[in-house]
C-alpha cells in the first residue's frame, strides 16, 4: 500500500527566506509524486509532478522538487518566498499517474510573514 | 481556471437525507475522480469512472455512488447522510493512461447538520 507523510504540519517563515516543505513517501511499486497548492476555499493546483527521468523537478511559482529514491523522500523547495505563498501544500503519490487513484499527505500549512 | 467546473458550490443537508453533486470535465478527458476532503485533512480517493464505468474505489461505504455521462460529465450521489459526511468534495479529470495529469475543480462544500 502506498502512504505519504508530510513532515510538518505548519510552516511559519519570513517573507524572502527560502523554504523547505518535507514529503516522505511509501510504495512496493514504482511512484509518481506530485505536489498540489490549495488556496482558501479553491480546488487543488499542479505545483509540479515527477514522473520519472531527472530527480530535480522544476514547477510553478518558482518552486522546484527533488526525488530522492534511497531516502523515499520529495521535499518542496523555494529559494525565496512571498505573501502570496501563503497557502496549502499537500505532497501526493500515485502508481499509475496523476489520473489515477492518489493518495495524498495531510498538507503542510506555509504561512509567510512580512 | 482548470476548466473542470463543479456545482453547487455550497450546500447544506440533513443528516439522512440525499445528495447530488454535479462535475463537468475539462473538454476532450474521458476520466473523472472524486476525492473527499475533511477539514484539516489531505483529499481521499472515493472512486474513478473511465467510460461511463467505475474503475477504481477506495474505502468509501456503498451509499457513495455515482455516475458518468456520454459526454464524461460526472454525478456523486451520497445517501443517508451522516454528519462526518460534512467535507469539501473535489472533482478531478484526466486523460486515460499512464503519466497523465489530473486537473481539479474548485470543490463543493458539504455541510450536513
Amino acid at each position: 500500500a502506498q502512504s505519504v507523510t508530510q513532515l510538518d504540519s505548519q510552516v511559519p517563515v519570513f517573507e524572502e527566506a527560502p523554504v523547505e516543505l518535507r514529503c516522505n513517501y511509501s510504495s512496493s511499486v514504482s511512484v509518481y509524486l506530485f505536489w498540489y497548492v490549495q488556496y482558501p476555499n479553491q480546488g487543488l493546483q499542479l505545483l509540479l509532478k515527477y514522473l520519472s527521468g531527472s530527480t530535480l523537478v522544476k514547477g510553478i511559482n518558482g518552486f522546484e522538487a527533488e526525488f530522492n529514491k534511497s531516502q523515499t523522500s520529495f521535499h518542496l523547495r523555494k529559494p525565496s518566498v512571498h505573501i502570496s505563498d501563503t497557502a496549502e501544500y499537500f505532497c501526493a503519490v500515485s502508481d499509475r499517474g496523476g489520473g489515477f487513484k492518489t493518495i495524498f499527505g495531510a498538507g503542510t500549512r506555509l504561512f509567510v510573514k512580512a | 481556471e482548470t476548466g473542470v467546473t463543479q456545482s453547487p458550490t455550497h450546500l447544506i443537508k440533513t443528516r439522512g437525507q440525499q445528495v447530488t453533486l454535479r462535475c463537468s470535465s475539462q473538454s476532450g478527458h474521458n476520466t473523472v475522480s472524486w476525492y473527499q476532503q475533511a477539514l484539516g485533512q489531505g483529499p481521499q480517493f472515493i472512486f474513478q469512472y473511465y467510460r461511463e464505468e467505475e474503475n477504481g474505489r477506495g474505502n468509501f461505504p456503498p451509499r457513495f455512488s455515482g455516475l458518468q455521462f456520454p459526454n464524461y460529465s460526472s454525478e456523486l450521489n451520497v445517501n443517508a447522510l451522516e454528519l462526518d459526511d460534512s467535507a469539501l468534495y473535489l472533482c478531478a479529470s484526466s486523460f486515460s493512461g499512464v503519466n497523465t495529469e489530473a486537473f481539479f475543480g474548485q470543490g463543493t462544500r458539504l455541510t450536513v447538520v
